[in-house]
């Protein structure tokens, strides 16, 4: 079955200190892997997606997420975290195959990010 | 600008009373779907329809309703509301259901009492 793991609820980072949040999958292919962000009181946004080609992708925001095929991770990561990164980050994964219930986008759960001045 | 929209944002009704909560993207997406948010479950897929007049079911589609006649506008309706359909609910859209850059719609917060 696929899934999404996000091990950690909450991360707590002093402003200026690089983060990661971090994000493992199963599924039974290949996989599509995104990270999305909501902050307060809105809607999710996309941050960035890893479909195939480089292992380490960049998103919005000064985001990158590095895919890593024998850990299966996907962990989001920035060199120095800004208190406006304080949100709540979500992981989603699908695989490549259209077949059957291979379309199905999986969402972690979440895990909130605060950034501390 | 790109966006979806839903209405209202926050709603407070009754047990039973029917409602309907709009959602319309402006960016010609064919994907759209409905989730809701609830604590400790993240996100949830009620509804999704890939194109005019093609709905099918989520993970959680009982007590729901969606209709999909134009390409822009995708509702979700709540026949007979319950408390348990309290929740945070987003409406979101995309060219595909691929998971890539899905604009989301800023919420509605339904409580029903």
């Amino acid at each position: 079955a696929q899934s999404v793991a996000q091990p950690e609820d909450q991360v707590n980072v002093a402003e200026g200190n690089p983060l990661t949040v971090k994000c493992t999958y199963s599924v039974s292919g290949n996989p599509y892997l995104f990270w999305y962000v909501q902050y307060p009181n809105r809607g999710l946004q996309f941050l960035l997606k890893y479909i195939t080609g480089d292992n380490l992708v960049k998103g919005s925001y000064g985001f990158e997420a590095e895919f890593n095929k024998s850990q299966t991770s996907f962990h989001l990561k920035k060199p120095s975290a800004l208190v406006s990164d304080s949100a709540l980050y979500f992981c989603a994964v699908r695989d490549k195959s259209n077949a059957g219930n291979n379309r199905k986008l999986i969402w972690g759960l979440g895990t909130s990010l605060a950034v501390n001045p | 600008e790109a966006q979806v929209t839903q209405n209202p944002r926050y709603l407070i009704t009754v047990t039973g009373k029917k409602l309907t909560v709009t959602c319309s993207q402006n960016m010609n997406h064919e994907y759209m779907s409905w989730y809701r948010q609830d604590p400790g479950l993240g996100l949830r897929q009620i509804y999704y329809s890939m194109n005019v007049e093609v709905t099918d079911k989520g993970d959680v589609p009982e007590g729901y309703k969606v209709s999909r006649k134009e390409k822009r506008n995708f509702p979700l309706i709540l026949e007979s509301p319950s408390p348990n359909q309290t929740s945070l609910y987003f409406c979101a859209s995309s060219f595909s259901d691929w998971g890539y850059g899905y604009t989301f719609g800023s919420g509605t917060r339904l409580t029903v009492v």
